[in-house]
């Protein structure tokens, strides 16, 4: 079983829609919570962290982090063109490292 | 958050050669990490850079093939050894100041001939 799951893309929406993007876990343990934002040929960019239960907002993008269900999702509203990347769910244990979901890429629609 | 600088950001190798990767934070990090990004794949650890002590490599990751140096708390290498076509990846240097987020460095694009 994998260590971090996100929903297989890729997902395409058109400009202005809501993207939404899900990742599970499997560490009941797990504290902490993030996704990156990756544009091809560059490296990973943080752009939510959440470490409680419930929603967290920054500008258009909203985490949601369920820990009795494992599940964490982010949702990306009012969607641009410039959300046009690979987005990675990435969890973190006890001992600082990080774990990575295989990514879901998402094209926004002009 | 910490400036990450990684170099080179990209090179073209021999196989049967090494390339050593350097990664240089702008502050005193407690963690730096080397990751590899094969194409098309998502990122997978390598190892833990230890200030002053031999790194903590993941499985599947050995030193002989990895050797990786942090003398302090800001600087840290990894050498990518006897490469072959299969090391064709981009290697990534994180960090982690206070165990909450982590950033990464540019990323170096190694390609093997």
């Amino acid at each position: 079983q994998k260590e971090v799951e996100q929903n297989s893309g890729p997902l395409s929406v058109p400009e202005g829609a809501i993207a939404s993007l899900n990742c599970t876990y499997s560490d009941r343990g797990s504290q902490s919570f993030f996704w990156y934002r990756q544009y091809s040929g560059k490296s990973p960019e943080l752009i939510m962290s959440i470490y409680s239960n419930g929603d967290k907002e920054d500008g258009r993008f909203t985490a949601q982090l369920n820990k009795a269900s494992q599940y964490v999702s982010l949702l990306i509203r009012d969607s641009q063109p410039s959300d046009s990347a690979t987005y990675l769910c990435a969890v973190k244990n006890g001992d600082y490292k990080l774990s990575f979901g295989a990514g879901t890429t998402v094209t926004v629609r002009a | 958050s910490a400036v990450i600088s990684q170099k080179p950001s990209r090179d073209i190798c021999q196989r049967g050669t090494s390339l050593t990767i350097q990664c240089q934070v702008d502050s005193q990090v407690t963690m730096m990490f080397w990751y590899r990004q094969q194409p098309g794949q998502s990122l997978t650890l390598i190892a833990t850079a230890n200030q002053g002590s031999e790194a903590t490599y993941e499985s599947g990751f050995v030193i002989d093939k990895f050797p990786i140096s942090r003398p302090n708390l800001t600087f840290s290498t990894l050498t990518v050894s006897n490469m072959s076509p299969e090391d064709s990846s981009i290697y990534l240097c994180s960090v982690d100041s206070a165990n909450t987020e982590a950033f990464f460095g540019q990323g170096t694009r190694l390609t093997v001939v």
